[in-house]
């Protein structure tokens, strides 16, 4: 069973403005991780926040954690076209031998 | 570093017959991971390694689904007999650890199949 879920399932924008996905859980986890990927390939890492963190940086990507809302939201500043992609959030569970469970994800679609 | 190495990148088959995808994660990555994409969803898994052993296959369908991990290294996933409902891109991934660090999974290109 898939343990994230994601939030829009598809967005829209045009060139330089924000965009913001969201992704709620189910169980407890040890660490939550966006991934990006393009049509027709594999996916690719962005970014890593732990369960005992709340905000993570890592240039135009922050990232959020509320365990106790059991979510995290992906923001992406001044998105550019290369931005166009599907956005994946997915849980890590020690407890579960180091399952890696991912979301539905979202369509992230940025027009030039 | 060379990433993880899957093959073939494309295959197309009728049903009822056999298949088998073979992946070559990163050097020293004790964690193996395959799942199973569907187009318009997210990545499912199907079963995960730890060195050489079988720690989650509760997802596998393993009345057609088989896999296997030598020595701890390369894996194979084999189907047998494909289903139309199997077309999909199946993925490898890789993580350097098997617990107790926070580190990412490293992912192949995935090979995209066709059940006609």
């Amino acid at each position: 069973s898939q343990q994230g879920e994601e939030d829009p399932q598809a967005l829209s924008i045009q060139e330089g403005e924000n965009a913001t996905m969201n992704c709620s859980y189910k169980t407890s986890i040890n660490n939550l991780q966006w991934y990006r990927q393009n049509s027709g390939r594999g996916l690719v890492h962005l970014i890593l926040i732990r369960s005992n963190e709340r905000e993570k940086h890592s240039g135009r990507l922050r990232v959020t954690l509320d365990t106790s809302k059991k979510s995290s939201s992906l923001l992406i500043t001044a998105s550019r076209a290369a931005d166009t992609a599907s956005y994946f959030c997915a849980t890590l569970q020690e407890t579960s031998g180091s399952r890696l469970t991912f979301g539905e994800g979202t369509q992230l679609t940025v027009n030039p | 570093e060379a990433g993880v190495a899957q093959s073939p990148r494309y295959k197309i088959i009728e049903k009822r017959q056999s298949v088998a995808f073979w992946c070559n994660p990163i050097s020293g990555h004790a964690t193996l991971y395959w799942y199973q994409q569907i187009l318009g969803q997210g990545p499912k898994l199907l079963i995960q390694f730890q060195n050489n052993g079988v720690v989650d296959d509760s997802q596998l369908p393993k009345d057609r689904f088989s896999a296997e991990r030598l020595k701890g290294v390369d894996s194979t996933l084999k189907i047998q007999p494909a289903k139309l409902e199997d077309s999909a891109v199946y993925l490898c991934a890789s993580r350097p650890l098997p617990r107790g660090r926070n580190t990412e999974a490293f992912f192949g290109q995935g090979t995209r199949l066709t059940v006609v």
